[in-house]
C-alpha cells in the first residue's frame, strides 16, 4: 500500500543552524506534498507544500525540494529559532484523491 | 479568519460506550477529513467526505461511522469503544477536488476508561 517514510525521527540543532528533514513516498501517483508543523496540544498546521510540477519552493526561512524520479522530498529550515521546535510531518496525496498519507514525524528541538 | 471547529475538545467514555465527535469546516469548504492520532504517532486517515458523500476510506474500524450533513458539518460516530480508541481525533477541511490543502481543527481528545 501507499507509504511515506520520514527521517530523522528526532533532530536537535543549535539556534541559527539549518535543519533538514527527508521523506520518501511509494505511490507514483502522488503529486501533492504538504508539510505540517504540530505543536503540543494543537492540530497540524500547513507550513509549505509543493506539487509535482515544481522542483523547489521557498517561503522565507522554509524551503522544500522534490525529486519525483527518486520519489524523495525534503524540508529545509534555515536560521532556526527556538519557536521552530515542534513535530514536523511530511505527507503525500494525489489530485482528485482524498487520502493523505503522513510520515511518522520528526521532533525538532532548537536549542537557544 | 475562521478555522475548523471541533467539539467536544475532550471526552471521557467507558469501554463499550458510544461517542459522537463533531466537526464544523471552514465556511465554503466542501470536503471534510477525519484522522486519528495516537500518542507519539502520525495522524492516520480514517475517512473523508466531499459534497456530503463519502469520498475515500482509510483505516476506519467497522465500529465507527461518519457522515457529512447538508450544512457540510460532519460527525464521527464511534460505538463499542475500546481502550485502544483513546487518541486525538482531528478533523480537517478543504475546498475539495483540485485543492488538496487541508486545514486542521484543534482536535478532540478521547479517553476510553
Amino acid at each position: 500500500g501507499e507509504n511515506v517514510e520520514q527521517h530523522p525521527s528526532t533532530l536537535s540543532v543549535q539556534e541559527g543552524d539549518s535543519a533538514v528533514i527527508k521523506c520518501t513516498y511509494s505511490d507514483s501517483a502522488s503529486n501533492y506534498f504538504p508539510w505540517y508543523k504540530q505543536e503540543l496540544g494543537k492540530g497540524p498546521q500547513l507550513i509549505i507544500d509543493i506539487r509535482s510540477n515544481v522542483g523547489e519552493k521557498k517561503d522565507q526561512r522554509i524551503a522544500v525540494t522534490l525529486n519525483k524520479t527518486a520519489k524523495h522530498f525534503s524540508l529545509h529550515i534555515t536560521e532556526t529559532q527556538p519557536e521552530d521546535s515542534a513535530v514536523y510531518f511530511c505527507a503525500a496525496s494525489s489530485d482528485g484523491g482524498f487520502k493523505t498519507i503522513f510520515g511518522a514525524g520528526t521532533r525538532l528541538f532548537v536549542k537557544a | 479568519a475562521a478555522g475548523v471547529i471541533q467539539s467536544p475538545r475532550h471526552l471521557i467514555k467507558e469501554k463499550r460506550e458510544t461517542a459522537t465527535l463533531k466537526c464544523y469546516p471552514i465556511p465554503r469548504h466542501d470536503t471534510v477529513y477525519w484522522y486519528q492520532q495516537g500518542p507519539g504517532q502520525d495522524p492516520q486517515f480514517l475517512i473523508s467526505f466531499y459534497e456530503k458523500m463519502q469520498s475515500d476510506k482509510g483505516s476506519i474500524p467497522d465500529r465507527f461511522s461518519a457522515q457529512q450533513f447538508s450544512d457540510y458539518h460532519s460527525e464521527l460516530n464511534m460505538s463499542s469503544l475500546e481502550l485502544g480508541d483513546s487518541a486525538l481525533y482531528f478533523c480537517a477541511s478543504s475546498l475539495g477536488i483540485g485543492d488538496n490543502e487541508q486545514f486542521f481543527g484543534p482536535g478532540t481528545r478521547l479517553t476510553v476508561l
